[in-house]
């Protein structure tokens, strides 16, 4: 059964625009939640981790929430441009080490148009 | 300069062929990881290790077999390879520690394998 579900499975922005990725999630212990961008063909990379309850964080454009009572996360994404094309992958760790298991969205593909 | 590096890039096999999947990491970290990448699914664990000759089963291992013969180098092998055994192959590396990272993997550009 799916632990993490990511919302929307895809995306069309015009460059300039704001858009917001969805993560929910059924994983526990919820340890701590990453968003990763993965350009096409190419390896994930992390953007942000999310630890405690209510957390906020943010990375230049890229901004977001934590709610564990609610198991739901948020990516924004500011002013988007092109090279923001991506599939964005939502992932929940059970523990703080290697010793806990991460869960892996299927990710949002966002596609930045001019 | 790539700290995770996997080769080859893609690769093309038939059914009951014999695949070996490299990996090597620079970041002198103790844990590498296999993930397999699927349309519609979230990244799957194949196999792990935490040093040199260890190797730790994942989620989905049927089928692969895994060495890792140094800290740099973890391979993953597919001795009569299927096509469901057809995907985008990732390797990963990560400290392992608490060491405020929440043990971060840093992943590889991936492997492209099709299975005839």
């Amino acid at each position: 059964k799916t632990q993490v579900e990511q919302s929307p499975q895809s995306l069309v922005v015009r460059q300039g625009e704001n858009c917001v990725l969805q993560c929910n999630y059924s994983v526990t212990p919820d340890n701590h939640l990453r968003w990763f961008k993965q350009d096409t063909g190419k390896g994930l990379v992390s953007l942000t981790v999310l630890v405690h309850e209510n957390d906020k964080t943010s990375n230049g454009r890229y901004s977001a929430t934590l709610d564990k009572d609610a198991k739901h996360s948020t990516l924004h994404i500011t002013a988007t441009l092109l090279d923001d094309t991506a599939t964005y992958i939502c992932v929940v760790g059970d523990r703080g080490s290697a010793l806990g298991r991460l869960h892996f969205g299927a990710g949002t593909q966002l596609i930045v148009i001019p | 300069e790539a700290a995770v590096t996997q080769s080859p890039r893609n690769k093309v096999t038939v059914t009951g062929g014999n695949v070996t999947l490299s990996c090597r990491q620079t970041n002198s970290h103790n844990y590498m990881y296999w993930y397999r990448q699927d349309t519609g699914h979230g990244l799957r664990l194949i196999h792990y290790s935490y040093g040199a000759g260890n190797l730790q089963i994942g989620d989905v291992p049927d089928g692969y077999k895994a060495t890792r013969t140094t800290q740099e180098d973890f391979f993953l092998l597919l001795e009569l390879a299927s096509p469901s055994q057809t995907s985008l192959y990732f390797c990963a590396s990560s400290d392992g520690d608490w060491g405020g990272n929440y043990a971060e993997q840093f992943f590889g550009p991936g492997t492209r394998l099709t299975v005839l």
